[in-house]
């Protein structure tokens, strides 16, 4: 199985600022690797897929970049609405696989 | 528009069984892989199971194999996972998700779950 690790667990940060997620894979995923955004008692919302395509709909002050086994989450100009857990998943390999999340709180 | 709408989730014993349904509507359910993905409380997500397009193929993360099962019913919309031998572990809310495309000639999108519905809850206690 492919592991994904994400760093930090926490993060404490302010509006305005900008802030960046690390993901990693046990193993290559290529470019296989999508983000989501879930806020509490909510449905996960995809943002990036693909490491770096950001989904319709999505501000563009969220990117992703990355391929292999280290990915980025970037979002610049953080919002009041942006305070959430992220998770990346891989859906390179079965079974497919989510990080442990990475909470942003201000 | 799109929409998936899960229900099903209730209060079950240890050992007992629970069918949840996800009901969709507003795209062409019949062409699309689809997924069943729970969380538990105040833990993370975690790939329950995937079916195929045309219910031919399904596959299982390895805490539920043997003891769920997905299908669907391509003439009314719907996904199903049956769920037996209910553990306390098994107790979180289960969402049903769609990739944000189909297979087509052979092409496919890149994977990724774009759908997705509220979420049912699933309580398993003596």
């Amino acid at each position: 199985d492919i592991q994904l690790t994400q760093s930090p667990s926490f993060l404490s940060a302010s509006v305005g600022d900008r802030i960046t997620i690390t993901c990693r894979a046990s193993q290559g995923v290529s470019s296989i690797l999508a983000w989501y955004q879930q806020k509490p008692g909510k449905a996960p919302k995809l943002l990036i897929y693909a490491a770096s395509t950001l989904q319709s709909g999505v501000p563009s002050r969220f990117s992703g970049s990355g391929s292999g086994t280290e990915f980025t989450l970037t979002i610049s100009n953080l919002q009041p609405e942006d305070f959430a857990t992220y998770y990346c998943q891989q859906l390179h390999s079965l079974p497919i696989t989510f990080g442990p999340g990475t909470k942003v709180d201000i | 528009q799109v929409q998936l709408v899960e229900s099903g989730g209730g209060v079950v014993q240890p050992g007992g069984s629970l069918r949840l349904t996800c009901a969709a509507s507003g795209f062409t359910f019949t062409k699309y892989v689809m997924y069943w993905v729970r969380q538990a409380p105040g833990k993370g997500l975690e790939w329950v199971a995937s079916i195929w397009y045309d219910g031919s193929n399904d596959n299982y993360g390895d805490s539920v194999k043997g003891r769920f099962t997905i299908s669907r019913d391509n003439s009314k919309n719907i996904l199903y996972l049956q769920m037996n031998s209910l553990r306390v572990d098994d107790m979180a809310v289960y969402y049903c998700a769609r990739p944000g495309g189909y297979c087509s000639d052979g092409v496919c999108p890149p994977p990724r779950m774009d759908v997705w519905g509220q979420g049912t809850t699933v309580t398993v206690s003596s």
